[in-house]
């Protein structure tokens, strides 16, 4: 059974410090994004990727996220350095694009930043 | 630009109860629409889709029909149960890599 993998589920830190989120997309998906999910914002698209490619990071506060590809298996959300506004869930998703349309997320990783 | 709205939550309903979840889209051309549900603690899940007008979407007793003339996607249930208990996304796709989702409507369903 297919799945997109998140690690880790859970991260507690302290403001200041580096924090990394890990992705496994589906085998095969081309599309690759990244949601964050707080109660006052909803669903936001921070980035996504097509064919381990940067497409659009607009929703991304620059100075401190960054997110990559490194290999087909493997996109990283990196935020450094780390404030407590930056709590919330995030979420990775991949899809075939425009082949189906529609994506398949992962459950998320919840940070808290104290 | 293309947009999703979806009706304001929380919906609430008692056990068996009939379901309606309002969405309305505003798109260029023939975009495929899309409910997903998200349970608590987890991620996102496709729910049912349709990608041309008059399809009708089905899964786990939800319905949704395409409605072109009204551009509308509103989801439906004849008996709603506790486990159906979560938020729900309306989302469409206009032939590019990107869904774009509605705010989210949270159904809470009591015994």
């Amino acid at each position: 059974d297919a799945r997109v993998t998140q690690t880790p589920r859970h991260k507690v830190t302290e403001m200041g410090q580096e924090v990394t989120m890990r992705c496994q997309p589906i085998l095969g998906h081309n599309t690759v994004f990244w949601y964050r999910q707080t109660m006052m914002q909803g669903l936001e698209l921070l980035a996504y990727f097509r064919n381990r490619a940067p497409l659009d990071d607009s929703g991304m506060p620059k100075d401190r996220f960054s997110a990559e590809m490194p290999d087909a298996t493997l996109a990283t959300l990196k935020i450094q350095p780390s404030e407590p506004r930056d709590s919330a869930v995030y979420f990775c998703a991949s899809g075939l694009g425009t082949i189906t349309g529609e994506l398949f997320f992962g459950e998320g990783s919840r940070l808290t930043v104290l | 630009g293309d947009s999703v709205t979806q009706m304001e939550g929380p919906v609430t309903l008692s056990e068996e109860a009939f379901l309606t979840i309002n969405c309305t889209y505003t798109a260029t051309g023939y975009p495929s629409l899309f409910w997903y549900v998200q349970y608590p603690g987890e991620g996102l899940q496709l729910l049912l889709k349709a990608t041309k007008a008059d399809d009708k979407g089905s899964n786990k007793g939800f319905e949704a029909t395409y409605r072109k003339e009204t551009t509308s996607f509103h989801l439906e249930k004849g008996s709603v149960q506790v486990s159906d208990s979560a938020v729900y996304f309306c989302a469409l796709n206009n032939n590019t890599d990107k869904l774009i989702f509605g705010t989210g409507t949270r159904l809470q369903v009591f015994p």
